[in-house]
């Protein structure tokens, strides 16, 4: 059974409004968040973290968000822009242990 | 070079051949994974070595052998594999196995005939 789950596989956005992406877990001892994005023919780069002591974390046009009661996180991009079109992984773990990623969401911006 | 990098990127094998699939490091890391990625399913972590020790074994099928003859290098040597072991295969690299961020390689995909 799936302890990550991203439930949308794909999302379109136009350029310049934001980009939701959501993500799912089941684990509730789950205390360490990841976000990848991967563009085709290349493996996935990691995008930002955090951990379940935060509820927001912020790296300039990216953002996540931590609904510990929800088991819920999200990652916020504004403004989207084109070149940000790719496949985007969630992946959380019990710390020290192994992560568990999602099946990803393609995200395609439109200009 | 720089990060991870892996050979072959394509690779068709029937089901009676032995082939390797390489994966290299060029960021200094002591931790190494093999994972899999089926189509429309989340990648599945298979092996990780921390300093050429293998600290994890994901209930992979003996067809799957891991190597790990130094902490830059990484093999996953195949044989006998079946048509539903076709997938693409990502290496990653990290500090340790205590940094959460992984430095994925391109992958290497992997077809059985």
């Amino acid at each position: 059974d799936q302890q990550v789950k991203q439930n949308s596989p794909s999302l379109s956005v136009q350029e310049g409004r934001i980009s939701i992406l959501n993500c799912d877990y089941t684990n509730s001892m789950f205390d360490y968040f990841l976000w990848y994005k991967k563009y085709p023919a290349e493996g996935p780069t990691f995008l930002i973290s955090i951990s379940s002591i935060k509820d927001k974390n912020e790296d300039g046009r990216f953002t996540v968000f931590l609904n510990k009661s929800a088991k819920h996180l999200s990652l916020h991009i504004v403004p989207s822009q084109p070149g940000d079109s790719a496949v985007y992984f969630c992946a959380a773990s019990v710390t020290g242990n192994q992560f568990y990623f999602g099946t990803g969401t393609s995200l395609t911006v439109i200009p | 070079e720089t990060g991870v990098t892996q050979t072959p990127r394509h690779l068709v094998m029937g089901m009676t051949n032995k082939k390797s699939l390489k994966c290299e490091q060029h960021l200094g890391h002591n931790a190494m994974y093999w994972y899999k990625q089926s189509a429309k399913k989340p990648l599945e972590l298979m092996f990780v070595y921390s300093l050429e020790e293998r600290v994890e074994n994901n209930s992979v099928p003996s067809r799957f052998s891991p190597e790990c003859p130094n902490s830059s290098h990484l093999f996953l040597h195949l044989h006998t594999l079946q048509p539903e072991d076709s997938a693409l295969y990502l290496c990653a690299s990290s500090q340790d196995v205590q940094r959460y961020e992984q430095y994925f390689g391109p992958g290497t995909r992997l077809t059985v005939t």
